[in-house]
């Protein structure tokens, strides 16, 4: 079964900062990942995923994730954060991508905060 | 312009009072699913549709019912409220079986059973 777990529940860090939220992932088969981000007050929006094609990938807003099989990896970064980057980040992972019950497994969640 | 919408965002309900919370969306979307967020948890799959009157359970069903008759809804109905299902709650859609589509959250229920 596929799992995915983020380091760290809280990441501060000041406006123009690298901006790294760290994900890891379990899977029996290679995997499908995803990053999503969640404003305040507001539902989940994709970030960017992974599906086996490129291995670094990017998404909206300047963030971009790498793909590392050895590592069993997905980190997210941004190399200058905004403060409008405030706001909780989830990686997610789904082992079963046209099955009928085929589902995202998300992260407990980390939240970034942006000091001026 | 592309939506799932929810009602009511907020509610709070005594404890065995049934309750229905909305899902609507507006893209012809096949699969759409039903989501609760609870803090260190992330969000966890409660009942998911492939398709009109074609449902099944999530991770956390318990407690928790659904219906599909038309395309575009997908209402979650709690039947007995307990306190242990206060949390914030999504519904989500996306195109169809891929879960590489895109997939789109309304923006969420808060729900307290006292």
């Amino acid at each position: 079964a596929q799992s995915v777990t983020q380091l760290g529940s809280h990441v501060s860090v000041s406006e123009g900062a690298l901006v790294l939220l760290r994900c890891n992932y379990s899977s029996s088969v290679p995997p499908y990942l995803f990053w999503y981000v969640q404003y305040p007050n507001q539902g989940l929006q994709l970030l960017l995923k992974y599906t086996s094609a490129a291995t670094l990938v990017k998404g909206i807003n300047g963030f971009e994730a790498e793909f590392k099989k050895s590592e069993t990896s997905f980190h997210l970064t941004k190399p200058s954060a905004h403060m409008s980057d405030a706001a909780e980040y989830f990686c997610a992972v789904s082992d079963a991508p046209y099955s009928s019950a085929s589902k995202i497994i998300f992260g407990s969640g980390t939240r970034l905060s942006i000091r001026p | 312009e592309a939506q799932v919408t929810q009602n009511p965002r907020y509610l709070i309900t005594v404890t065995g009072k049934k309750l229905t919370v909305t899902c609507s969306q507006n893209m012809n979307h096949e699969y759409m699913s039903w989501y609760r967020q609870d803090p260190g948890l992330g969000l966890r799959q409660i009942y998911y549709s492939m398709n009109v009157e074609v449902t099944d359970k999530g991770d956390v069903p318990e407690g928790y019912k659904v219906s599909r008759k038309e395309k575009r809804n997908f209402p979650l109905i709690l039947e007995s409220p307990s306190p242990n299902q206060t949390s914030l709650y999504f519904c989500a859609s996306r195109l169809g079986l891929a879960v590489t589509d895109t997939q789109y959250f309304g923006p969420g229920t808060r729900l307290t059973v006292l």
